[in-house]
């Protein structure tokens, strides 16, 4: 079956870094992409980006070029997510996603098998 | 304040049809897909529908998704106790050149 696991908890303090792991099982790593959706605690999920690890391609939001970056290890079937320079409020549960295939293509709006998610915590 | 626009709350009795709308614009829903997502109290998002009406294989088709223009709408028929839960749309921003999710519509099953 399809399963994501990522990495454990993370507590970081204001300007440092943090990089979160997510390995996939189940499936056929280089066929598909993968995406990271971050959710602070009451509010909707925010959507940071995605990475095929087939060719290595990376499309990140606006709101998070410069600091953040996705890379992926075929080897390992291994995503992560790197995000830089962080302040309180990107305090969140982080979420890696597998992006399903529309006939074949990713289709980036569709995020059909989700991680446990990683909190992780932005404080002074 | 979330670029799609759901209302906060729904709510039904059992075996009721509840609707949640989804409200954007010409540069998200307007001209791209829509997605809707489903999440329990303190549990990960799951997919419920992929573009704009499809249903991934093991959601009952008591979900359905629709749109039209600028809107979107997700239907739950012959609501039970068990959908009680978050729902939330999603879809392209050209603007943004990112997905975009709208705030959440709380479902309670009276």
């Amino acid at each position: 079956q399809v399963q994501l696991e990522q990495s454990g908890p993370e507590v970081k303090k204001p300007g440092a870094s943090v990089k979160v792991s997510c390995e996939a099982s189940g499936f056929t790593f280089d066929s598909y992409g993968v995406c990271w959706v971050r959710q602070a605690p009451g509010q909707g999920p925010e959507w940071l980006g995605w990475t095929s690890p087939y060719s290595g391609d990376t499309h990140y939001a606006l709101s998070f070029q410069g600091r953040v970056t996705m890379t992926s290890d075929s080897s390992t079937n291994t995503a992560y997510l790197e995000l830089r320079n962080l302040r309180s409020d990107d305090s969140a549960v982080y979420y890696c996603a597998r992006v399903g295939l529309w006939f074949g293509e990713v289709d980036v709006g569709q995020a059909d098998y989700w991680g446990q998610g990683t909190l992780v915590t932005v404080s002074s | 304040q979330s670029v799609l626009t759901q209302p906060p709350s729904a709510s039904g009795t059992p075996g009721q049809r509840v609707t949640i709308s989804c409200s954007g614009s010409s540069s998200n829903i307007g001209t791209n897909y829509v997605y809707w997502y489903q999440q329990f109290r303190g549990t990960t998002p799951k997919l419920l529908i992929y573009r704009d009406n499809q249903r991934p294989s093991g959601v009952p088709d008591r979900f359905s998704g629709s749109k039209s223009g600028t809107s979107a709408s997700l239907a739950i028929s012959g609501l039970r106790s068990e959908d009680e839960a978050d729902y939330f749309c999603a879809a392209w921003e050209d603007s943004l050149s990112a997905v975009v999710f709208g705030g959440g519509t709380k479902v309670t099953v009276l």
